[in-house]
């Protein structure tokens, strides 16, 4: 099974600054045949469900503001939030859809600081 | 449009089963997976497994098999999550999620509102 690690767990930032967030699997997640990482974020706000940001580990969703980006591969992975906004206070997660079971990162909470 | 829409919040007894539905319009049924994915308070988000609705296959999370039954009726394009013997560690938000694309290994683009199973003596 893959683990997937994420850090900080939480993290306050001041608005207009810039959010990292990291995601590490414990195997690749790398797809040699089509080069793709199989590697998704996802913004989840108190009592909603989870909303897709990013996937193949930087493609943004169609709606998602450019200020969200992902980068990374193989095993290694970031969310970045180049200019927090107050509504971007959320809890974001990474998930591995390469293999099942699939499966996600423990989170990690963004604040205003 | 694409919705979701999950039945409404169970309270069980430990050892009860529970079936959660999730009834899907505005998209073609058949032609994606559907994911469950639960919640408990105040945690992460854990995968539970998958059903194909066109063919009514499914695979499960090894801590869940034996215990969780997927299935769907695809006369009314829903998918239902029957979890059997509930113990209190099993309160949690259940979530459906569909796939981006028409294939199991993809991430979650729509989601159901999330349905609230709580297990207490």
């Amino acid at each position: 099974d893959i683990l997937m690690t994420q850090s900080p767990e939480s993290l306050a930032v001041s608005l207009g600054e810039r959010a990292t967030i990291n995601c590490k699997s414990s195997q690749s997640v790398l797809y040699s045949s089509n080069s793709k990482n199989y590697l998704a974020w996802y913004q989840q706000k108190p009592r909603q469900p989870p909303k897709l940001l990013i996937y193949w580990a930087s493609t943004r969703e169609s709606g998602v503001p450019d200020r969200f980006s992902g980068s990374g591969s193989g095993t290694d992975f970031t969310l970045t939030i180049s200019s927090l906004q107050a509504e971007d206070v959320a809890v974001y997660y990474c998930q591995q859809y390469y293999s099942t079971p699939l499966a996600f990162g423990q989170g990690t909470k963004v604040e205003i600081k | 449009q694409v919705q979701l829409v999950q039945s409404g919040a169970e309270v069980k007894k430990p050892g009860a089963s529970v079936k959660v539905s999730c009834k899907a319009s505005g998209y073609t049924f058949t032609g994606y997976y559907m994911h469950w994915v639960r919640q408990a308070p105040g945690q992460g988000l854990e995968w539970m497994g998958w059903i194909n609705p066109h063919t009514g296959g499914t695979n499960s999370a090894q801590k869940f098999q034996g215990r969780v039954t997927m299935t769907r009726d695809t006369s009314i394009s829903t998918v239902y999550m029957e979890v059997r013997r509930l113990r209190s560690d099993d309160t949690a938000v259940y979530y459906c999620a569909r796939d981006i694309e028409a294939v199991v290994t993809a991430p979650f683009d729509y989601w159901g509102q999330g349905t609230l199973v709580t297990v207490s003596s």
